[in-house]
């Protein structure tokens, strides 16, 4: 069975720091990695995708991801009160099926 | 249209009513995927769309539950015989294709409640 894991959190971070959020995934094939960002009530919406091995940086957002070790991780600098959310991590696998994982709820403490 | 429309936005319905929840998809999206999120949960595929080919169903959690697009467009989700465990939202989502790069975009979402 091909998974996607996350820690559900809540992940407690205090505002200005870097919150930094993980997720593994089971399937070796899968090939591209996407970030959501879900505020409660509303549906998700794409922060990043990453397919390269390596960091990718778009504002204060870097997406990580270790193909050998098979983990994704997003990285949210200078954290606001407003990046609280649940945050999606899925992978895209060898037969372009979604894969997604339950979401890491993050708290971004004033 | 400029983004996923889902429609409607809330339905409130009554226990063994059937109910239709449509989704239109961004103009040019070959890709239409449907899911469903209960409250405080993951997202739980149900079925996936693309292009012409035969759609995946694997995610349908019953017989009452169907899905089709016509057209290569507009897709409806029916739930037949509706039971309280089905209310949930239901999101629908579109993608240019399914290689690598293609993000997926979803709607707001119709809100089910079973009563």
């Amino acid at each position: 069975q091909k998974e996607v894991e996350q820690n559900s959190g809540p992940l407690s971070v205090p505002e200005g720091a870097i919150a930094s959020l993980n997720c593994t995934y089971s399937d070796r094939g899968s090939q591209s990695f996407f970030w959501y960002r879900q505020y409660s009530g509303k549906s998700p919406e794409l922060i990043m995708f990453i397919y390269s091995n390596g960091d990718k940086e778009d504002g204060r957002f870097t997406a990580q991801l270790n193909k050998a070790s098979q983990y994704v991780s997003l990285l949210i600098r200078d954290s606001q009160p407003s990046d609280s959310a649940t945050y999606l991590c899925a992978g895209r696998d060898s037969n372009y099926q979604l894969i997604w994982g339950a979401g890491t709820k993050l708290i971004i403490k004033p | 249209g400029a983004g996923v429309s889902q429609s409607p936005s809330n339905k409130v319905t009554e226990k063994g009513k059937d109910v239709e929840l449509r989704c239109d998809p961004i103009s040019g999206h070959t890709a239409l995927y449907w899911y469903r999120q209960s409250l405080g949960q993951g997202l739980e595929f149900l079925i996936y769309f693309q292009g012409n080919s035969a759609p995946d169903k694997s995610g349908l959690p019953s017989d009452r539950f169907s899905a089709e697009r016509t057209g290569g467009s507009v897709s409806t989700l029916t739930i037949q015989r509706t039971q309280q465990e089905d209310s949930a939202v239901y999101l629908c989502a579109s993608s240019l294709g399914v290689t690598s790069g293609n993000t997926i975009y979803f709607g707001e979402g119709s809100w089910l409640t079973v009563v």
